[in-house]
């Protein structure tokens, strides 16, 4: 079974500019969660989408967003960039929404911010 | 919102050495209580995830614990070798929320 993939695996934007990530799910996976990595912070909560529908979000600004496709496939948006901005951002998935799922991280995307 | 500490914040054993850590959450509300291995330059891994008080698991050397009453779990590793080394996150949610992750472990195992 193919694991998580996400892409694009590594990014430069500038400041001001936006960037779309996008996440597929390991097949037949319905929930999908995305993180923030930065050294130091640890993984930080962004959004978790379950069958399309938002269950839970991080405390991000605005500028933050995502969704999720029927075919359980996610992406999130990150508008008017900033430096902070720069980070791992990895997503997971699991079977079921609840959280005493077992969660399949991806490989991340390395977003630079310049 | 949800704290999950973990500590230490990084120790450095030799191969053969036996180890623990600690991830301590807040007891109320419960729900599940996860552990990851993560490894450079690859994805987070799953070790564990335990739900019920007094819950112990075991995969290979490596084992945890739950205390959900007061509010810790500890992560075993018998006979450390240098592929155990890694940085080990603990996440918890309650009922109804996001997991939450603690900072991790960073564990150095030389040879």
């Amino acid at each position: 079974k193919a694991g998580v993939t996400q892409t694009p695996r590594y990014l430069i934007k500038t400041r001001g500019q936006q960037v779309t990530l996008s996440c597929s799910p390991i097949s037949g996976h319905r929930s999908v969660s995305w993180y923030q990595q930065t050294p130091g912070q640890g993984l930080q909560f962004l959004f978790e989408y379950f069958s399309e529908t938002q269950r839970n979000k991080g405390n991000f600004p605005g500028r933050f967003s995502g969704r999720q496709f029927s075919n359980s496939r996610s992406e999130m948006n990150v508008s008017t960039l900033e430096l902070g901005d720069s980070a791992l951002y990895l997503c997971a998935s699991s079977g079921a929404a609840g959280n005493t799922d077992t969660q399949y991280f991806g490989p991340g995307t390395r977003l630079t911010v310049l | 919102i949800l704290n999950v500490e973990q500590s230490p914040q990084s120790l450095h054993v030799q191969e053969g050495d036996s180890t623990n850590f600690t991830c301590s959450f807040p007891s109320s509300n419960f729900y599940a209580l996860h552990w990851y291995r993560w490894e450079t330059a690859k994805s987070p891994e799953a070790l564990f995830v335990m739900t019920l008080n007094g819950d112990e698991k075991k995969k290979g050397r490596i084992s945890a614990t739950l205390n959900t009453k007061e509010g810790y779990s500890y992560l075993y590793i018998k006979g450390s070798q240098p592929e155990d080394s890694a940085t080990y996150l603990c996440a918890c949610n309650q009922a109804g929320t996001a997991l939450i992750f603690g900072k991790g472990t960073t564990l150095s195992v030389s040879s």
